[in-house]
């Protein structure tokens, strides 16, 4: 079965400090992996995605994402948290259903805190 | 400005009382899909749709009905809500919702806030 595990249902880091936020997934065949955040009182905005290429993915506001395929994660990092970073954070993963459609299956999120 | 639009942000009612969620897309996209959020389960898909007249069920579809009888709209209809549907809702929309051509990038409205008595 598709699924994405995010292990971590809270990440707190110092702003300055290096942030990483887990995920692994199961899927058969290629993934298709993304990285959503979500502010509050907000919607869900896509960060990055891995389709394939390059292992290291760059997103918005200095985000990126490293795919490692035996390990199958897809972690998300920044090098320098801010304090406006704050916020949950959602990997989801995308398969093809058999009519051919998308589907995207979404971790249970981390929540991400970022100190003064 | 392209947009996700979703009415009404917050709600409460009480059980059996129907109820309709509006979600409107301006981008002209032909996906789009209903989830609901709740606390320790992320984001579970209630229905989606790959264009105008065409639906399907999502993982979590019961005590929902959905339509689509124009493109940009897609309402979620809760015909007699029960309070384990006290949810945190979300429409999302995508440009296309088939093949490898689609990388699966969803656009998400601001979210509706449902509560149940």
């Amino acid at each position: 079965a598709q699924s994405v595990a995010q292990p971590e249902d809270q990440v707190n880091v110092a702003e300055g400090n290096p942030l990483t936020v887990k995920c692994t997934y199961s899927v058969s065949g290629n993934p298709y992996l993304f990285w959503y955040v979500q502010y509050p009182n907000r919607g869900l905005q896509f960060l990055l995605k891995y389709i394939t290429g390059d292992n290291l993915v760059k997103g918005s506001y200095g985000f990126e994402a490293e795919f490692n395929k035996s390990q199958t994660s897809f972690h998300l990092k920044k090098p320098s948290a801010l304090v406006s970073d704050s916020a949950l954070y959602f990997c989801a993963v995308r398969f093809l259903r058999n009519t051919g459609f998308q589907k995207l299956v979404f971790g249970t999120g981390t929540r991400l805190l970022v100190s003064p | 400005e392209a947009q996700v639009t979703q009415n009404p942000r917050y709600l409460i009612t009480v059980t059996g009382k129907k109820l309709t969620v509006t979600c409107s897309q301006n981008m002209n996209h032909e996906y789009m899909s209903w989830y609901r959020q709740d606390p320790g389960l992320g984001l579970r898909q209630i229905y989606y749709s790959m264009n105008v007249e065409v639906t399907d069920k999502g993982d979590v579809p019961e005590g929902y009905k959905v339509s689509r009888k124009e493109k940009r709209n897609f309402p979620l209809i809760l015909e007699s809500p029960s309070p384990n549907q006290t949810s945190l809702y979300f429409c999302a929309s995508s440009l296309y919702g088939t093949g490898q051509t689609n990388t699966g990038e969803l656009f998400f409205g601001e979210g509706s806030r449902l509560t149940v008595l």
